[in-house]
């Protein structure tokens, strides 16, 4: 299968501080990824889509002006949680989905990243 | 009504036992579905896709009903190593995630 790969992996920061988080896809180019945050015995909610070239798609009652991604090329997408507060603790996880010419027998797969843990102080 | 629903669980078995999980989505025109499993801090890594025709690897089921929209993972001769929470995903076209099912496989 594919590899997405996330840096860090693990991230302490002061309150009010900006957090950046890389996804890679990186045997592949992605022209969709994807941003989920996960808090503790829960499941991953669905932040946004990440297009390639264009502004990202939010999901209700996400702020994309707390929350900025950029997908600046197909194996690159980062998540900048801006003015980073305890709240924002949580498991970020990105995802990658293989393009139609992709990977053989991929086809509509999402691969994911380790995630992220981000604990704000 | 969430868009996919899982039985919360948990599941604790002993070794060898026989597990079913449950999962329904609410809509009807979702185009594929998987079972993912996720280790405590870790990704979700894809189990198994489910097809129409149901499909099976090794101890581990799957099943969809589309007109029902239910789908279904059965694992037989539950291992230790089965311990993991198992998450129902639909792709809508985006995936979208069950809450999922915590399973305990106890010696």
């Amino acid at each position: 299968g594919a590899v997405v790969s996330q840096h860090p992996s693990w991230v302490i920061c002061k309150s009010g501080t900006s957090v950046k988080i890389e996804c890679r896809s990186l045997d592949f180019q992605a022209t969709t990824m994807f941003w989920y945050r996960q808090f503790p015995k829960q499941s991953l909610m669905l932040m946004a889509t990440s297009n390639e070239g264009s502004k990202a798609t939010y999901e209700q009652g996400v702020e994309k002006d707390k929350f900025l991604i950029n997908h600046a090329s197909l194996t690159l997408s980062t998540l900048t949680v801006t003015s980073a507060h305890p709240e924002d603790s949580s498991f970020y996880i990105c995802s990658a989905r293989v393009p139609p010419a992709g990977l053989a027998g991929s086809y509509n797969e999402q691969f994911f990243g380790p995630g992220t843990r981000l604990t704000v102080l | 009504r969430k868009e996919v629903e899982q039985d919360p669980g948990p599941f604790n078995v002993p070794e060898g036992a026989t597990v079913a999980f449950n999962c329904t989505y609410s809509n009807s025109a979702s185009q594929s579905f998987f079972w993912y499993r996720q280790d405590c801090r870790k990704e979700p890594k894809l189990l198994m896709s489910v097809y129409s025709s149901g499909n099976e690897d090794g101890r581990f089921t799957a099943q969809l009903n589309r007109a029902s929209q239910y789908i279904s993972l059965l694992i037989r001769d539950s291992k230790l190593s089965d311990s993991a929470t198992y998450l129902c995903v639909v792709n809508i076209p985006d995936m979208r995630f069950g809450a999922g099912t915590r399973l305990t496989v106890k010696p």
